[in-house]
């Protein structure tokens, strides 16, 4: 099935503790994006990847780093977690529709909680 | 981008077709329309898009006015299922991170009841 995987689900942890929120994608998209979702702020870019060895910041990228080794994998990592970085993220990849036009595939979520 | 306008609530009798609007008067040339949709803090999930032709899938209609400034989204047969937010994007169909970096405003509220 083509999917986005991302782990962990949920996780609580506290201020300063480094973490890494794993994406992965199965359907060789080049594509690859992190967004945060809080209440009425809607779903914020984060960071993006338009392939391997190739990122680039997205409207919110403070605190937060990316890494695009592999094609399929596109990993989350807060050096040193902040209250403030508590959310619901979502890592995303994107299909090339018959049209030319854009869609996006998106994980599950990751709801973090930072104490 | 063009900013699109969402009635922030709806609801649907189940087994109604619910028909979501929305308002883009200044839509560009190049910008196509997305529908998404967000089932209770899952991921968004994808619905159809469409540039200038009314567009039809297995989930949903897309209606687009000949002058392109609004859409209706039609979910022909809701259910409860179908209860969720969605968002309507308006945003270019190629290039860098244009066509990936989707915008998602309030959206609309869909409550599909009984």
């Amino acid at each position: 099935e083509a999917q986005v995987t991302q782990n962990p689900r949920y996780l609580i942890t506290v201020t300063g503790k480094k973490l890494t929120v794993t994406c992965s994608q199965n359907m060789n998209h080049e594509y690859m994006s992190w967004y945060r979702q809080d209440p009425g702020l809607g779903l914020r870019q984060i960071y993006y990847s338009m392939n391997v060895e190739v990122t680039d910041k997205g409207d919110v990228p403070e605190g937060y780093k990316v890494s695009r080794k592999e094609k399929r994998n596109f990993p989350l990592i807060l050096e040193s977690p902040s209250p403030n970085q508590t959310s619901l993220y979502f890592c995303a990849s994107r299909d090339r529709g018959s049209s030319g036009a854009n869609v996006l595939t998106f994980g599950a979520g990751s709801r973090l909680t930072v104490l | 981008d063009a900013k699109t306008t969402q009635p922030p609530s709806m609801d649907c009798a189940e087994g109604r077709a619910a028909n979501l609007p929305c308002n883009h008067s200044t839509i560009s040339g190049n910008e196509y329309v997305y529908w998404y949709r967000q089932i209770h803090s899952q991921g968004p999930q994808y619905i159809i898009h469409g540039l200038k032709n009314n567009e039809t899938n297995e989930m949903a209609s897309l209606i687009i006015t000949e002058d392109r400034k609004s859409s209706t989204l039609i979910l022909p047969h809701a259910t409860l299922r179908d209860t969720a937010v969605y968002y309507c994007i308006v945003r270019v169909g190629r290039g860098e991170n244009q066509g990936g970096k989707l915008i998602f405003g309030q959206g609309t509220e869909l409550s599909v009841k009984p």
